[in-house]
């Protein structure tokens, strides 16, 4: 069972305007979120990410929300640039436990159009 | 500094045969992390080692699979046997410690014919 999901496999936006990539989870004891992107042929980058004590992290054009009761969280993108289109992968772990294996989403396919 | 390191980039293979993987860190981490993403799924977690432990050898699919890190730096990923089903993009990532962020490579590309 997906602890992490992404449920919309692509999204396609107009340059300029906002991209909002959504994550659920189930696991509670989840407590540090993370955002990839990733282009063709790379590995993944790591994007921007948020802990479980804040309900949203902002690095320039970009903004993680989450949402602790609804296990859910979501990243803004504003305003959308072509260099944008890549997947996204959301990611999860529990900060505080011996691991520190990221469960990941299945990613969203981010298409950008001028 | 010089990013994570991944070789081969790409290897193709006959079912049945043993490949090796190989995974430079980042000078420093104690951290590295296994992971793969198969065609049309998210990245899977497969093995984790941190310093001198034990590895978390939780997330390997078979025992046809194992991984080893030698002096806490370069870490090899064996698959022997190799089957159809293990084609995908085998991905090393490490990180400073355990909770913080993770740094990945570009990748190996496993086609198994």
């Amino acid at each position: 069972d997906q602890q992490v999901k992404q449920n919309s496999p692509s999204l396609s936006v107009q340059e300029g305007r906002i991209s909002i990539l959504n994550c659920d989870y189930t696991n509670s004891m989840f407590d540090y979120f993370l955002w990839y992107k990733k282009y063709p042929a790379e590995g993944p980058t790591f994007l921007i990410s948020i802990s479980s004590i804040k309900d949203k992290n902002e690095d320039g054009r970009f903004t993680v929300f989450l949402n602790k009761s609804a296990k859910h969280l979501s990243l803004h993108i504003v305003p959308s640039q072509p260099g944008d289109s890549a997947v996204y992968f959301c990611a999860a772990m529990s900060y505080g436990g011996s691991q520190g294996n990221l469960i990941f989403g299945k990613g969203t396919k981010l298409s950008v159009k001028p | 500094g010089a990013g994570v390191s991944q070789s081969p980039s790409n290897k193709v293979t006959e079912k049945g045969k043993d490949v090796e993987l190989r995974c430079d860190p980042i000078s420093g981490h104690t951290a590295l992390y296994w992971y793969r993403q198969s065609l049309g799924q998210g990245l899977e977690f497969l093995i984790y080692f941190q310093g001198n432990s034990a590895p978390d050898k939780s997330g390997l699919p078979s025992d046809r699979f194992s991984a080893e890190r030698t002096g806490g730096s370069v870490s090899t990923l064996t698959i022997q046997r190799t089957q159809q089903e293990d084609s995908a993009v085998y991905l090393c990532a490490s990180s400073r410690r355990t909770e913080e962020t993770q740094y990945f490579g570009p990748g190996t590309r496993l086609l198994v014919l």
